[in-house]
């Protein structure tokens, strides 16, 4: 157990709807990381927040945002669902300093239909 | 932009026995860090080793052990004694360094190598 909690385990909803993947940070941890990871595009790198501020962006779509509230968790907001939205969405949370590791949570599994 | 490529896209091995993955990378940073993660069937993304670029030795944990090669930049992960246990997705993964604060410090994947251990 990595102590990152991620909600739900699974999703499934249809085309156009909205959704919210919500992560706990390991105790402590400032930065939380969100990471998708679909058949096609592998584990690619979505946005991080450090202490409620966004901190970088990677291929995340327009559709798709995110915020860390003032206890560190962080919701991952998708909307206008298509298809192709349907991966393994994981947070990962760090503590900080040079060399600390990214730990991840146990994942939620979407599917869009 | 960094690069993360693992060129087997899955291996074998015998149980008890020694199986190496290799990865490759590409940057112009000098200072960064390295990853190992592991996948089992259950998703779960499980940190194997790590290595810091600036350090020489190679990282080792239990069975498992790395062939860094900065020059070549090559990063190869070795498993001895293989276990049932060890069945599962690898990824190998940059992390960019601290001094370049918009990136964040993000994960870069390679597409992963499946091992599969034969009892």
């Amino acid at each position: 157990d990595s102590g990152v909690t991620q909600t739900p385990k699974h999703l499934i909803t249809a085309t156009g709807q909205r959704v919210t993947l919500r992560c706990s940070p390991r105790s402590g941890d400032l930065s939380v990381y969100w990471y998708q990871q679909s058949l096609d595009q592998g584990l690619q790198f979505l946005i991080q927040y450090y202490n409620g501020e966004e901190r970088a962006k990677g291929n995340i779509l327009e559709r798709f945002s995110a915020q860390q509230f003032p206890d560190l968790h962080s919701e991952l907001n998708l909307s206008s669902l298509e298809l192709g939205d349907s991966a393994l969405y994981f947070c990962a949370s760090r503590s900080g300093g040079g060399t600390d590791t990214q730990y991840f949570g146990p994942g939620t599994r979407l599917t869009v239909l | 932009a960094q690069t993360v490529t693992q060129s087997q896209p899955e291996m074998s091995v015998q149980e008890a026995e020694t199986v190496t993955l290799s990865c490759t990378y590409d940057t112009s940073e000098s200072d960064y860090y390295l990853f190992w993660y592991k996948q089992p069937p259950s998703r779960q993304m499980i940190l194997v080793i790590r290595q810091e670029a600036y350090k020489q030795q190679n990282a080792t944990e239990n069975r498992f052990s790395v062939n860094f090669q900065k020059a070549a930049k090559s990063f190869s992960l070795k498993i001895s004694d293989s276990q049932l246990g060890d069945a599962a997705m690898y990824f190998c993964a940059y992390r960019t360094p601290s001094s370049i604060k918009a990136a964040g410090n993000k994960l870069t994947f390679g597409g992963g190598t499946r091992v599969l251990v034969k009892p």
